[in-house]
Formats: structure tokens, sequence, C-alpha cells
């Protein structure tokens, strides 16, 4: 099993700044994944983060405004810019598992844009 | 594309059993179940990548159709701790658990 730790676990911000949230595996990974979950909904997937490359942004998210680093093969952050009350929502980040079976994901960062 | 759920919402007393409903209108290459609790992250269940497998452990079971463009998980006998949103996640192709995730079945089982 992968054991991630993701923090910070909640943050609350103002309109128009910006938040890095931190995504630290306990083994290496290919890949790395970003999601986002609204208020009382499912998840959807932002971006891929490959280390090495760019990431692969989803339909309807871009680099402006979810710019992804992934420095090494255990590490990676999802920047929120320019935040609005409409990027309120929990960001989980996600690795497949050794055996590349299952996902498991960190514990979120729940963010209140204010 | 986004795999279609349902029921959206299951309240159940203790013991009873249930059925959620997973739909793609494309063939999957595979089917992952999670279950997440509130305030707490997704946690992985199972997966399914045969047409007509299915799979499971303890009172929790899925299966996969022929066609695998449907699947659906069973909760038997339900427990208290089965409560918590249920989501199947889903991948046309093998793209490393790329996942693109239902809209989730809440279930409340209740004593």
């Amino acid at each position: 099993s992968a054991v991630i730790s993701q923090k910070p676990s909640r943050d609350i911000c103002q309109r128009g700044t910006s938040l890095t949230i931190q995504c630290q595996v306990d083994s290496q990974v290919t890949m790395m994944f970003w999601y986002r979950q609204q208020p009382g909904q499912s998840l959807t997937l932002i971006a891929t983060a490959n280390q090495g490359s760019e990431a692969t942004y989803e339909s309807g998210f871009v680099i402006d405004k979810f710019p992804i680093s992934r420095p090494n093969l255990t590490f990676s952050t999802l920047t929120v810019s320019n935040m609005s009350p409409e990027d309120s929502s929990i960001y989980l980040c996600s690795v497949p598992g050794t055996d590349n079976e299952k996902l498991f994901f960190g514990s979120g960062t729940q963010l209140s844009v204010l | 594309q986004q795999p279609v759920q349902s029921p959206q919402a299951v309240i159940l007393r203790e013991g009873e059993d249930a059925v959620i409903n997973c739909s793609s209108s494309k063939a999957l290459y595979s089917v992952h179940w999670y279950r997440q609790k509130h305030g707490e992250a997704p946690v992985f269940l199972m997966i399914l990548l045969k047409g007509g497998e299915q799979k499971g452990h303890d009172k929790i079971s899925a299966s996969f159709n022929e066609k695998k463009q449907q699947s659906s998980l069973y909760l038997t006998a339900s427990q208290l701790s089965y409560s918590g949103t249920y989501f199947c996640g889903t991948e046309i192709r093998n793209a490393g658990n790329m996942l693109t995730f239902g809209g989730g079945t809440r279930l409340m089982v209740k004593p």
C-alpha cells in the first residue's frame, strides 16, 4: 500500500490569492493524479502529473489556473491560482498501488474561498 | 465520459441488502469501486476487469456484465459501518488507473 501525506488539510483563503497543496508519497510512483471534489459531488480529475514532463490536464482545467509541479517520483504540488469562491472544494492527490490495480488517495485539502 | 450511478441515495436498516449500479455508454477496460466516509478520503473496495466477472469479500461483492458496460455492487446484511458514499470509477482503456468517477451513491444504514 502507499502512504500519502497531503497538506494543508484545510485552508480558508481570500479571493484572488493562490494556494499550493503538497502531496508526498512514501514510495516512488510514475503517475500522480489530482482530483477535485466539489461539495456533495463526485471526484473530477484535474490533471495527471508525470515526473520529468508537463502535467496533462483534463477538459475544463488549464495550467494557468492549476499549475502542477512534479520535481521527483515521490512529490507533487498543485496550485490553485487567483482563487474565487467557485474553487471551494476538496482537492485530493492519488497514486496507483504497486499492483497497479487500485488508487490510493491522500486525505485531501478542504479549501474554502471567501 | 462519466459513468451513471444509481440510485443516488439509499437508506437501509441494519441487516438489509442494497444494490448500486454503474453504467457506461461504452465498453470499459475496468471498473473500480470505492467507499468514502464523510470527511475522509475514498477507500478502494474492489476492481473488476473481465466481462462476466464476479468477486467479493465478506458481504460486499460486485459483478461486471459480459458487455463490460455495467457493474453492480451488492451489499448484503448491511452493517452500520457500511454507511458512506460509494463511487464507481471507470477506465475506457488501460490508462494506469486514470479513473472517471460516477456521481456517487449515498448509503445510510440505520440501527
